[in-house]
C-alpha cells in the first residue's frame, strides 16, 4: 500500500524555536493534509494543501504542497509548550480515496 | 455544535470476544471512516461509508465490519478480537464534497 515518510521522528527544541518537518511519498498526492495529535485526542487538522505549489499559513504553521506532488513539509515558528505533540502528514491520491497517513513527529518543547 | 463523538472511549476485552464499536458525524455529514491507530503509527484506514453504502475497505481481515445507519451514526464491528487488535480506534466524518477528515476522540481498545 502506499506510504508517507515523514521525518523526524521525534525532536526537542527551545521554546522560541522555529520547526520544519517534511513527508515524502514515492506516489502523486492531489491534497496534503496536516494534523495535529494530544494526547488522548483524535487527530485535529491544521493545514489543508490542494494545488501543486501551493503555500498556506495558518497562525505561526505555514505548510507547502511540494512542486512534484510527493512532498510536502510543515514549518512551525516560535514554539511555544502548547505546540507539543504529534504532527502527521496525510495525502489523498484522488477524489473520495482515503486518506494516507504518516508515522507522524513527535514535538516536544522546553521551556 | 458537537463534533464526531465515539463511545466507549476505552475498553477492556479478551481474545476471541467481539467488539461494537459507536460513532455519530458531525450533523450534516453523510460521509464516516474509520482507522484504526497502533501505538507509535499513525491511522491506517479500514472503512469508508456514504449514504449507508461501503465506498471503500482497506486492507483489514473479514473479522472487521461496518455500517451506517440512516441518520448516518457507524458502528465499527471486530470479532474474534487479537491481541494485536488493541489500538485507538478513530471515526472521522466529512461534508460532501470535502474531503477534510474531522476526527473524534476516538475508542481506546485493548484486548488482553
Amino acid at each position: 500500500g502506499q506510504q508517507l515518510n515523514q521525518s523526524p521522528q521525534s525532536m526537542f527544541i527551545q521554546e522560541g524555536e522555529d520547526v520544519s518537518m517534511n513527508c515524502t511519498s514515492s506516489s502523486i498526492f492531489n491534497t496534503w493534509l496536516w494534523y495535529k495529535q494530544d494526547p488522548g485526542e483524535g487527530p485535529v487538522l491544521l493545514i489543508a494543501l490542494y494545488k501543486a505549489g501551493e503555500l498556506t499559513s495558518n497562525g505561526r504553521l505555514t505548510a507547502q504542497f511540494g512542486i512534484t506532488r510527493k512532498d510536502s513539509f510543515l514549518n512551525i515558528s516560535a514554539s511555544i509548550p502548547s505546540d507539543v505533540g504529534i504532527y502527521f502528514c496525510a495525502g489523498q491520491l484522488r477524489g473520495n480515496t482515503p486518506l494516507v497517513f504518516g508515522k507522524g513527529t513527535r514535538l516536544s518543547v522546553i521551556a | 455544535d458537537a463534533g464526531v463523538t465515539q463511545s466507549p472511549t476505552h475498553l477492556i476485552k479478551t481474545r476471541g470476544q467481539h467488539v461494537t464499536l459507536r460513532c455519530s458525524p458531525i450533523s450534516g455529514h453523510k460521509s464516516v471512516s474509520w482507522y484504526q491507530q497502533v501505538l507509535g503509527q499513525g491511522p491506517q484506514f479500514i472503512f469508508q461509508y456514504y449514504e449507508k453504502e461501503e465506498r471503500g475497505r482497506g486492507n483489514f481481515p473479514d473479522r472487521f465490519s461496518a455500517r451506517q445507519f440512516p441518520n448516518y451514526s457507524s458502528e465499527l464491528n471486530v470479532n474474534a478480537l487479537l491481541l494485536g487488535d488493541s489500538a485507538l480506534y478513530l471515526c472521522a466524518s466529512n461534508p460532501p464534497g470535502a474531503n477534510v477528515l474531522t476526527f473524534g476522540a476516538g475508542s481506546r481498545l485493548t484486548v488482553l
